[in-house]
């Protein structure tokens, strides 16, 4: 069974930095292109980073270029974001998610960025 | 940035109904696309993809269609657990942008 289960989450203020994580389990994760994407309180999808299986090919959001990191540890089976310079606009849970068609996601995990 | 603009916003509908959503991609995105439904609370759900590939454990009623740069997502004969928020993604260009959602509810 497929699991992604994201963690790192919490309250930050602005400016500040976070790290999520994301454990994959049921799958050779070595073998497939993962994303980042949120969804704000009530609102809808955004998709934040694509990382290719092996970390050949990064892409970003306008939105967080330049302030957020993409990478993978396929030994650990691990993907992470890192986020520096937070704004309140990055509130959102934060789901991990497989490949280009985004087959699986993990349950999400809450960022707020408040002072 | 592709726009995806989906329609409609939300929408009602009785049990056994029949209900199409649309998307429309502001160009081309040949098979690029994917629909997704989301419950109440819970992550979201790969329905669709390659604009008419039903994913794996997905009922037959769900089915996608193209024409042109209109994609749509019809449920036959629907269910009470088919409420829920539907989106669809184009996944032809980055960065891969989402359309704004359809809220189904039904009576």
């Amino acid at each position: 069974e497929v699991q992604l289960v994201e963690s790192g989450g919490g309250l930050v203020q602005p400016g500040r930095s976070l790290k999520l994580s994301c454990v994959a389990s049921g799958f050779t994760f070595s073998n497939y292109g993962m994303n980042w994407i949120r969804q704000a309180p009530g609102k809808g999808l955004e998709w934040v980073a694509y990382i290719s299986s092996g970390s050949s090919y990064i892409y970003y959001a306008e939105t967080v270029k330049g302030r957020f990191t993409i990478s993978r540890d396929n030994a650990k089976n691990t993907l992470y974001l890192q986020m520096t310079s937070l704004r309140s606009e990055d509130t959102a849970l934060y789901y991990c998610a497989r490949r280009n068609w985004v087959d699986y996601w993990g349950q999400g995990v809450m960022v707020t960025v408040s002072s | 940035d592709i726009q995806m603009t989906q329609s409609p916003a939300s929408l009602s509908a009785s049990p056994e109904e029949i209900v199409t959503i649309t998307c429309q991609a502001s160009q081309d995105i040949g098979n690029w696309l994917a629909w997704y439904q989301q419950k109440p609370g819970k992550s979201p759900q790969l329905l669709i993809y390659s604009a008419t590939s039903l994913a794996d454990g997905i009922p037959s009623r769900f089915s996608g269609s193209r024409s042109g740069t209109q994609y749509s997502l019809k449920i036959s004969r629907l269910q009470v657990e088919d409420t829920g928020i539907y989106y669809c993604l184009q996944r032809y260009s980055n960065p891969p942008t989402f359309g704004g959602g359809t809220k189904l509810e039904l009576k």
